[in-house]
């Protein structure tokens, strides 16, 4: 089963901030935080992951809260393209190489 | 296109015949996984490759299915008398040996009907 909890569904204006939170009470000290989304009919896309420290690339920023319980991802500017399903994941270093998805959050990028 | 490739991109079946689909990893990549993903769900992992190797099969892989890497490189996901419950989309993706601090890169997947 999944380690963390999303919320279903969230919109968010296009050129606007997209802030979506993540739970995983239950992470482990090991584990790392992965975020990945996919968009309709093809293959899951990797975003960022952080294990302690926030993170930012290209595509977005990874906030991690202090107890490691939550985090947010953040797509500083959306545009209609990030209209995706997002994967929050918690993945061990080490140990079983697999991924295992919830069913993430539905972000609606409206014009 | 240096990304994951799968083909085919769609297979339409009978019920009860095989079904065979191909993935080509990102070279270099020596880790290579399956997953599969009905409609509204996450993607459910399948099994993984380390090289030739199948080190990990989740027990939804039943007796029907069965995955191999013969030479470290492409792989392949067989299923036998495809029942209803087996159309979905299977993906496939890579990620370089590293000591579990890796992305992987997946492809587009091959969408599978039964009928």
């Amino acid at each position: 089963d999944a380690k963390t909890t999303q919320p279903p569904s969230m919109d968010c204006a296009e050129g606007r901030a997209a802030n979506l939170p993540c739970n995983h009470s239950t992470i482990s000290g090991n584990e790392y935080v992965y975020w990945y989304r996919q968009i309709h009919s093809q293959g899951p896309q990797y975003i960022i992951h952080g294990l302690k420290n926030n993170e930012t690339n290209e595509m977005a920023s990874l906030i991690i809260t202090e107890d490691r319980k939550s985090s947010t991802l953040i797509l500083p500017h959306a545009t209609l393209r990030d209209t995706a399903v997002y994967y929050c994941i918690v993945k061990m270093a080490g140990g079983s190489e697999k991924l295992v998805f919830g069913k993430g959050t539905k972000l609606t990028v409206n014009p | 296109d240096t990304g994951v490739s799968q083909n085919p991109r769609h297979k339409i079946t009978k019920r009860g015949q095989n079904v065979t689909f191909r993935c080509d990893p990102i070279s270099e990549h020596n880790r290579l996984y399956w997953y599969r993903q009905t409609l509204g769900q996450g993607p459910e992992f399948l099994t993984y490759f380390q090289n030739e190797a199948q080190l990990e099969k989740s027990r939804l892989l039943s007796d029907r299915f069965s995955a191999e890497r013969p030479k470290g490189s492409f792989s392949t996901l067989e299923i036998q008398r495809t029942e209803q419950g087996d159309s979905a989309m299977y993906l496939c993706a890579s990620s370089p040996q590293n000591f579990g601090n890796t992305e992987a890169f997946f492809g587009q997947g091959t969408r599978l009907t039964v009928v």
